[in-house]
């Protein structure tokens, strides 16, 4: 039972461009959304959170949107730079434990 | 702040043997969680601990796997009479409840079982 779903495996953008990744759902008891990077033999690092009380959250080039109503989200990432190459994870908890529940990634390629 | 750090960093054993990972979190933090991740998947949540009580497990663990944290520090995840199907990056996490309850991740101990 995936209750977090990434639907698209991989992802290529131009330097310079817009990146968006999605995201969605299927608990709606979920409240705490969190985007993690993972390089090759590396553990994910934390990039951006979102709490479900809002619906958009802004940190340097990284924009991440919250649409409850679709349960779903994006990661926005502008302008995308080739450092940013790596494997997205999305993840959420509910209001009633502890656990996170990670999607399967998607593989972003950012081109010069 | 050195972060999460995991030993050993690769484990290659035979099937049947038991095998001992350890993590050691961010001092500050009390809260830890050990995750399982396999090739294409996201990390699947193990366990987890808050100081040295063991909170929560998912079906995942069987009882094969223990894991302890018996000082609310460093903490032991135990696999006994290993087999294929645990080959895997096992992944462990911290994060402080003061703050906004982000976990923080070492960099995995990838075990092989041959």
């Amino acid at each position: 039972d995936q209750q977090v779903k990434q639907n698209s495996p991989s992802l290529s953008v131009q330097e310079g461009r817009i990146s968006i990744l999605n995201c969605d759902y299927t608990n709606s008891m979920f409240d705490y959304f969190l985007w993690y990077k993972k390089y090759p033999a590396e553990g994910p690092t934390f990039l951006i959170s979102i709490s479900s009380i809002k619906d958009k959250n802004e940190d340097g080039r990284f924009t991440v949107f919250l649409n409850k109503s679709a349960k779903h989200l994006s990661l926005h990432i502008v302008p995308s730079q080739p450092g940013d190459s790596a494997v997205y994870f999305c993840a959420a908890r509910a209001n009633t434990g502890n656990q996170f529940y990670f999607g399967t990634g998607t593989s972003l390629t950012v081109i010069p | 702040d050195t972060g999460v750090s995991q030993d050993p960093r690769h484990k290659i054993t035979k099937r049947g043997q038991n095998v001992t990972f350890r993590c050691d979190p961010i001092s500050e933090h009390n809260r830890l969680y050990w995750y399982r991740q396999t090739l294409g998947q996201g990390p699947e949540f193990l366990t987890y601990f808050q100081n040295e009580a063991q909170l929560e497990k998912s079906r995942l663990l069987s009882d094969r796997f223990s894991a302890e944290r018996p000082k609310g520090s460093f903490s032991t995840l135990e696999i006994q009479r290993t087999e294929q199907g645990d080959s895997a990056m096992y992944l462990c996490a911290s994060s402080d409840p003061r703050g906004r309850e982000t976990q923080y991740f070492g960099p995995g101990t990838r075990l092989l079982v041959l």
